[in-house]
């Protein structure tokens, strides 16, 4: 199983609509996860932190589920702007940062 | 604060050339981290620094090199440059104290 897995999409979503979706970890030890955003041609940068307890910021909400070792994204009200790549990050052992390659998201008008 | 600043921002060398990566950081972080990217690639990283004076190699450090004689500066260099490093180059940094990582705006390298 990969450190971090996480499926490459393109997800073609309609402007307005609610995509969701996930990335799997393998280290059932991690304690830090993040979602980073990056647009086509820029660096990463970072969204939002996981937390056990999930998070909200605005339209996007983040959710951790240790149980199946998993972290989520949602995207309500879906805006062109969204368009990106979504990079899902994990502490692995020893410490190590693990990246995920990335879901592609296009937002459609 | 700057964040993370890289230079140059495109770069075309010929094979068996070499070259150096800059990259400096202004937020006094300890970590630092080279990663490649090749289009529609995740990230790879190729060297990281935990403090000045310390470096370590990551999952593809072959055909690089790196120095941490600051806590700003972790330069990457490339000795006798191969088609195969064409890529873009992001540099990063962070605290010693949580996992977000800063990233610099990357160096597009074209090696041909």
């Amino acid at each position: 199983r990969k450190e971090v897995e996480q499926d490459p999409g393109p997800f073609n979503v309609p402007e307005g609509a609610t995509v969701a979706f996930n990335c799997t970890y393998s280290n059932s030890a991690s304690q830090s996860f993040f979602w980073y955003r990056q647009d086509c041609r820029k660096e990463p940068k970072l969204l939002m932190s996981v937390y056990s307890s999930g998070n909200e910021d605005g339209r996007f909400t983040a959710q951790l589920n240790r149980a199946s070792q998993y972290i989520s994204l949602l995207i309500r009200d879906s805006k062109l702007s969204d368009s990106a790549t979504y990079l899902c990050v994990v502490n692995g052992r020893d410490d190590k940062i693990i990246f995920g390659k990335g879901t592609r998201l296009h937002i459609l008008p | 604060n700057a964040g993370v600043t890289q230079t140059p921002k495109f770069r075309i060398l010929k094979i068996g050339q070499s070259m150096t990566l800059q990259c400096t950081q202004d937020m006094n972080h300890n970590y630092m981290y080279w990663y490649r990217q090749d289009p529609g690639m995740g990230l790879k990283l190729i060297y990281y620094s935990v403090g000045a004076g310390i470096t370590d190699k990551g999952e593809v450090p072959n055909g690089y090199n790196v120095s941490r004689s600051t806590t700003e500066d972790f330069p990457l260099r490339l000795e006798l440059a191969a088609p195969s490093q064409t890529s873009v180059y992001f540099c990063a940094s962070k605290t010693g104290s949580s996992y977000e990582q800063y990233f610099g705006p990357g160096t597009r390298l074209t090696v041909t």
